[in-house]
């Protein structure tokens, strides 16, 4: 079974500027998550899709975050503009349906400078 | 108060030794637990799953306590490789928004 993918897996940008992120869960998992782990730190949920519906995004900056999973299976997370705090690594993971057989990607490490 | 807390850290031990973190959830409706594993730059794995019996894996036992809202990691005769970030994480269920919430993770340095 193939992995989560993500691309890119660096990406350095000044502040400012827009980035954008793209996953593609593993084939068949309904749910997936987009997390921000800024190091030291565990990673928090910034959105979770069922499917092409959006369960949550409270925690979503949404004056500069926006996410969007159209046809239900990968997923685009794009920062515009980017601040300095956005600095972190932005992961993404799936899941079939309930906990287990839950994924990460290796994940994109952002630099805004 | 946050939804899922751990012992700060960072732990750093001996090889050989025995180690053992601590988690605490605030979400009484939480109905699955696991510890995940991260290692520097890496992202996290599945170490294991925690159930209302007690569980163990070789050197791993994990433990759950309901009523206390409490789940605790033991790693016997630590190694070297057992040196990484653990992360302690609660599922809430399927109907749930912000399912599966991860606590801040305790880092362990296992010294030779």
């Amino acid at each position: 079974e193939a992995g989560v993918a993500q691309s890119p897996r660096y990406k350095i940008i000044e502040k400012r500027q827009s980035v954008a992120f793209w996953c593609n869960p593993i084939s068949g998992h309904a749910t997936l998550y987009w997390y921000q782990q800024i190091l030291g730190q565990g990673p928090k949920l910034l959105i979770q899709f069922q499917n092409n519906g959006v369960v949550d995004d409270s925690q979503l900056p949404k004056d500069r975050f926006s996410a969007e999973r159209l046809k239900g299976v990968d997923s685009t997370l794009k920062i515009q503009p980017a601040k300095l705090e956005d600095s972190a690594v932005y992961l993404c993971a799936s899941s079939r349906t309930g906990a287990y057989g839950y994924t990460f990607g290796s994940g994109t490490r952002l630099t805004v400078v | 108060r946050k939804e899922v807390e751990q012992d700060p850290g960072p732990f750093n031990v001996p090889e050989g030794a025995t180690v053992a973190f601590n988690c605490t959830y605030s979400n009484s409706a939480s109905q699955s637990f696991f510890w995940y594993r991260q290692d520097c730059r890496k992202e996290p794995k599945l170490l294991m799953s925690v159930y209302s019996s007690g569980n163990e894996d070789g050197r791993f036992t994990a433990q759950l306590n309901r009523a206390s809202q409490y789940i605790s990691l033991l790693i016997r005769d630590s190694k070297l490789s057992d040196s990484a970030t653990y992360l302690c994480v609660v599922w809430a269920g399927d109907n749930y928004g912000q399912n599966f919430v991860f606590g801040p993770g305790t880092r362990l340095s296992v010294l030779p």
